[in-house]
Order: structure tokens, then sequence, then C-alpha cells
């Protein structure tokens, strides 16, 4: 059983401020992992995926780095807006685990002005 | 059009009732997939339909059946179910079977309470 893990479940930053968030997994037969951003009662909205050890994605002030040999990707908020509040998920895929992404339970962002 | 679309957005039924959720898109994919998340807790796959023919039923209860009526349609069939099975219920669609690089196009969800 793939055990992913985000930490922390839910954190509070100021207006401006950045921050960032981890999503663990196990390293063995690594494939591809996805962030997905997620809004209240909207859709999952894809971030980035990142598939190669070392891949840094950034989307506006929103950025991802990716260690495949350690397991882990953290996502990075630089100068937090209020439309940045969302939960983040991060899904990671193996090359033996097709049609199932893994998904972590999500870090809770809630940035207040 | 590069949504999926799923309807109802709440649904409150009973034990004994039986209702339907329904997933739609037209993006051309070909995998449909129906999850399960639980307040906290990561998506929970439940089913998966590729080319319309099912491939993927993760042990759920026959009280959830599934149903691919066409390529754009999913529907999620509910009888006789239990307290516990209230969740949000999310489907997702890909362009191929298999979420690999492209990922999932996600719908909104149905947020289901039974009493």
């Amino acid at each position: 059983i793939l055990n992913v893990e985000q930490s922390p479940q839910s954190l509070h930053v100021q207006e401006g401020d950045s921050t960032n968030f981890t999503c663990s997994f196990p390293s063995s037969n690594f494939y591809a992992l996805h962030w997905y951003r997620w809004e209240t009662a909207k859709s999952p909205e894809a971030l980035f995926v990142m598939t190669l050890n070392g891949d840094e994605k950034k989307k506006g002030r929103i950025s991802a780095t990716l260690n495949t040999k350690e397991g882990y990707s953290y996502l990075y908020i630089k100068g937090s807006q209020p439309e940045d509040s969302a939960t983040y998920l991060c899904a990671y895929l193996t090359t033996d685990s097709w049609g199932k992404f893994q998904f972590g339970a999500g870090t809770q962002v809630v940035v207040t002005p | 059009d590069t949504e999926v679309t799923q309807t109802p957005k709440h649904l409150v039924m009973g034990m004994t009732n039986k209702k339907s959720l329904k997933c739609e898109q037209h993006m051309g994919h070909r995998a449909m997939y129906w999850y399960k998340q639980k307040a906290k807790k990561p998506p929970e796959l439940m089913f998966v339909y590729s080319y319309e023919k099912l491939s993927i039923n993760e042990s759920v209860p026959s009280r959830f059946s599934p149903e691919c009526p066409n390529s754009s349609l999913l529907n999620l069939h509910l009888h006789a179910l239990q307290p516990e099975d209230s969740a949000l219920y999310l489907c997702a669609s890909s362009q191929d079977p298999g979420p690999g690089v492209d990922g999932y196009t996600f719908g909104s969800g149905t947020r289901l309470t039974v009493v």
C-alpha cells in the first residue's frame, strides 16, 4: 500500500507572507507527481505535473520542486494573497499503478488580509 | 468545452431511497473515474471506466452501481446507502486510461448526505 502524506494539514498565512508545504511519497517506482489546487465548492485544478528528479516548476507566485530519490515535493507560495486560499492536493503515480493515483489528504491554506 | 459537470451538487437521501449521480464530459476523454472523499482524507478511487467499459472496481459495496451509457456520460446509482456513505463524490476524466502525465480533469463533486 502506497502512502502519500502531506504536511501540514492546514496553515494560516498573513497576506504578503511566503509559505511552503510538503508532499512525501515512497521513492520506489516513481512515475509522476501532480499538484492540484482545490477551492471550496469548485473543481480541483491542475497546477503542476513533475516527472524528473530535480524538476522545478513555476506558475506565477507558486512554484514546486521534486526530489524523487528521497520522496518529497515542496510547493511554495511567494507573497501569499487571499485568492491563494485553497486546499493543495498532491497525487502520486508509480510505474506499476495504472489508473490509480495515490492522493494525499491535502494542505489547506488560509490567507488572511 | 473543458469541463467535467457533475449533478446534483448536493443530495440528501434516506437509507431506503434510490438516487443517481451524474457526470458528463465533452472533451473526448476515454477514461472516467468515480472517487469518494471523506473530510480531511485523501480521495479514494471507487471505479474506473476505460472506453466505456468498467476496468477497475475497488471492491466497492454493491449498493453503489456505476454505469457508463456512452463515452460522455458516467452515472453512479445509489441504493440502500448507510449514513457512513455520506461523503463528497468526485468524478474525473482523462484523455487516456490512467492519469499519466496529463492528469485528470475533475468535476466539482456531489456532496451526499445519507439520513
